[in-house]
């Protein structure tokens, strides 16, 4: 099992959805959680970043995470065609670990 | 501000050879990471440094990759007798000294043959 699970997808959506993506940690050590955006031969962008339990919310994007069930969550309010693009859920303490990443397709 | 950059962006290597990749991180960042991204196994840290010191990911790929700090802003990742199972988009990602945010550069797509 990997430390951090995550479903690749894809996600198709319209546009002006709420998008939710998904990850599992099963590292009771991990501090901190992280979302990054990436586009097709591009590196990851740092989208959230959190280090407690709750939400976090920045424009259109929350992130979510829930320490007691391990489930990181990120919400897309109104996505966007230029959202498409493949999110990386990462965790750790000291490095990242990050999940395989969903590919998320936004149709206008 | 300037992000972090890599250099190449591509490369093809012929099996057995050793490369190098470098990556210039961001103006006052201490910590420096490599990542190696494949489509079957996701990204994987490699190897990391904070200021001069290097920390190897135990269990990873083995001796045939180091990584060199010879600049406090620059690192360069070397693979010594390249293998086909290599060929895999390096990533270089940088952070300020206590701060777990890690800032990514475009990434080397190395291809073996």
């Amino acid at each position: 099992q990997k430390e951090v699970e995550q479903d690749p997808g894809p996600l198709s959506v319209p546009e002006g959805a709420i998008v939710s993506l998904n990850c599992t940690y099963s590292n009771s050590a991990f501090q901190y959680f992280m979302w990054y955006r990436q586009y097709s031969r591009k590196g990851p962008e740092l989208l959230m970043y959190t280090y407690s339990s709750g939400n976090k919310e920045d424009g259109r994007f929350t992130a979510q995470v829930d320490k007691s069930s391990k489930y990181i969550s990120l919400f897309i309010r109104d996505s966007q065609p230029s959202d498409s693009a493949t999110y990386l859920c990462a965790s750790g303490y000291s490095t990242l670990t990050f999940g395989k990443g969903t590919m998320l397709l936004v149709s206008p | 501000g300037a992000g972090v950059s890599q250099s190449p962006r591509y490369k093809v290597a012929k099996r057995g050879r050793d490369v190098a990749l470098r990556c210039d991180s961001i103006s006052g960042h201490v910590t420096l990471y490599w990542y190696r991204q494949t489509l079957g196994q996701g990204s994987e840290v490699l190897t990391y440094s904070q200021s001069d010191a290097q920390r190897d990911k135990s269990g990873r790929p083995s001796g045939r990759f180091s990584a060199e700090r010879p600049e406090r802003s620059v690192s360069t990742l070397k693979i010594q007798r390249t293998e086909q199972g290599d060929s895999a988009v390096y990533l270089c990602a940088s952070s300020f000294d206590g701060h777990y945010e890690q800032y990514f550069g475009p990434g080397t797509r190395l291809t073996v043959t």
